[in-house]
């Protein structure tokens, strides 16, 4: 299967702990990157490979994945962290992108 | 710092060919060490990626869109290309290019990631 699956919506508490998960077969052979978007922005990405983050992003974002699930985990999330979060990966052949529909997380 | 960059018309008429370009600046399309690519969103809807280019010509489509899509590089000028023929309205989108990474970790796993992006150009389809 080429398809990835991300819950269409999250909260959480100013300053608490939320994850953002992404399930697809081809998980289990490759690992998902993860991208944060603004309103009226690129995506940025956040977190790729087992758990790596590029320069400028924030210690608090982390990424970890377990069999046909990835997840993005945001520790004591921050106002600034609201946006839309979308999974990626490649399909089962590993020469195919595919994105997961992404996750819309609001900070209460 | 690579930085990427679309550009290309706003607006296409249904039936017609849409087409892009992207301009890499900051570093080598041929350096070999990525690759190319085009992704795009619908508005109010969430990421698709059309496919990718190596600086060598190779491509890999979206099966989705692979009977319509035609992704090329010119070395150059430092650019790649994005052309999807037939288009209509569904076709309307930000269309962003993307450089594309691809690792390998020291277990065998195949990482890949996008990084950076260009700040996308909308492109509407209408007559």
């Amino acid at each position: 299967s080429s398809e990835l699956t991300q819950d269409p919506a999250v909260s959480v508490a100013l300053g608490q702990t939320v994850r953002i998960t992404c399930q697809g077969d081809s998980l289990r052979s490759y690992y998902a990157s993860w991208y944060q978007q603004k309103p009226g922005q690129a995506p940025v990405l956040v977190i790729y490979g087992k758990n790596n983050r590029p320069s400028g992003i924030p210690d608090r974002f982390s990424g970890s994945s377990s069999g046909n699930t990835a997840s993005l985990t945001i520790t004591g999330a921050q106002a600034e962290d609201e946006a839309d979060y979308y999974c990626n990966s490649r399909d089962s052949s590993g020469n195919l992108g595919v994105f997961g529909g992404g996750t819309k997380l609001t900070v209460l | 710092q690579v930085q990427l960059q679309e550009s290309g018309p706003g607006l296409v008429k249904p039936s017609q060919t849409l087409s892009l370009t992207c301009t890499v600046s900051g570093g080598s399309i041929s350096s070999g060490d990525y690759y190319w690519s085009w992704i795009r969103q619908p508005p109010g809807k969430g990421l698709e990626w059309i496919g990718y280019i190596y600086y060598s010509g190779s491509t890999y489509y979206n099966p989705s869109l692979k009977s319509r899509v035609t992704i090329s590089v010119d070395t150059s000028k430092n650019q790649f290309s994005l052309k999807l023929s037939s288009v209509t309205a569904a076709d309307t989108a930000v269309y962003y290019c993307a450089r594309d990474c691809k690792y390998y970790d020291s277990s065998g796993y195949q990482i890949n990631w996008f990084d950076p992006w260009g700040q996308g150009t909308l492109v509407t389809v209408s007559s």
